[in-house]
C-alpha cells in the first residue's frame, strides 16, 4: 500500500449504534499513525497518536487499535451520539514530513 | 484561548488574481504548515517552516508561496491564481516538529478559496 486508504468513504448510523472504521497505511517505515476528528467549519482536533504495534487508546466512547505489521488501524465508536457527526481522518508518518492522509471516513448520526 | 487562527475564512478570486492567506498561532510552536484539502483527496502538504525565517517545500508546492518572517505568523501566497487552486486551506502548526513521534497538529479552520 503506497497510500493511506480509509473505508467505509462514508457511514450513516441510528443513535445509539457502535461503529468502526478502517485506516490501512503503508507498513514500512512506519514511525506514528494519527487520528482527526473534523467538524465542518471547524479545526481538525487530534483524537490519538500511536506508534507501537499492538497500542490501543481510548478517549471516553472512541477508541482505536494499531496493527503496524499488516498496516491497519480501527476506530471504534460505542453508542453513537449525533454530536460524533464529522469526518475522521487518519494520517501516517513515515519519517520526517512524509506525512500521508487519508481522504476521511464521513460519520453521519441520526437522532 | 485562539489556538491556531486563519483569515479569510471565505475568498472568491479571478484567474490570474493574487492573494495572501494569513495564519497566526499563539502557541509558541516552532512549526507550521499550510495543507490543502480537495474532495475525495487526503490532506497535502503544500510548503512548511521549521522556525522563524525557515520555509521549506511540500508535496504540492508548485503555484504557491510562503513567509514565516514572525514566529506566529505563516502566511501562505498565490501570486497568480489558477482554478486548479481552487480548494480548503489549513494552517497547522505543532511544538517542535517531532511529528514522526507523538506530536500532533494543531490546524485552524479552514479558508475555502474559489478561483473562477
Amino acid at each position: 500500500i503506497l497510500n493511506v486508504e480509509q473505508s467505509p468513504q462514508s457511514l450513516h448510523v441510528q443513535e445509539g449504534d457502535s461503529t468502526n472504521f478502517t485506516c490501512s497505511f503503508p507498513s514500512s517505515n512506519f514511525y506514528a499513525l494519527h487520528w482527526y476528528r473534523w467538524e465542518t467549519a471547524k479545526s481538525p482536533e487530534a483524537l490519538f497518536v500511536m506508534t507501537l504495534n499492538g497500542d490501543e487508546k481510548k478517549k471516553g466512547r472512541i477508541s482505536a487499535t494499531l496493527n503496524t505489521k499488516e498496516g491497519y488501524s480501527y476506530l471504534y465508536i460505542k453508542g453513537s451520539q449525533p454530536e460524533d457527526s464529522a469526518t475522521y481522518l487518519c494520517a501516517s508518518n513515515t519519517g520526517g514530513f512524509k506525512t500521508i492522509f487519508g481522504a476521511g471516513t464521513r460519520l453521519f448520526v441520526k437522532a | 484561548n485562539a489556538g491556531v487562527t486563519q483569515t479569510p475564512k471565505f475568498r472568491v478570486l479571478k484567474t490570474g488574481q493574487s492573494m495572501t492567506l494569513l495564519c497566526a498561532q499563539d502557541m509558541n510552536h516552532e512549526y507550521m504548515y499550510w495543507y490543502r484539502q480537495d474532495p475525495g483527496m487526503g490532506l497535502r502538504l503544500i510548503h512548511y517552516s521549521v522556525g522563524e525565517g525557515t520555509t521549506a517545500k511540500g508535496e504540492v508546492p508548485d503555484g504557491y508561496n510562503v513567509s514565516r518572517l514572525k514566529k506566529q505568523n505563516f502566511l501562505l501566497g498565490l501570486e497568480s491564481a489558477a482554478p486548479s487552486q481552487t480548494s480548503v486551506y489549513f494552517c497547522a502548526s505543532s511544538p517542535t516538529g517531532s511529528y514522526a513521534t507523538n506530536e500532533k497538529l494543531f490546524f485552524g479552520s479552514g479558508t475555502q478559496l474559489s478561483v473562477l
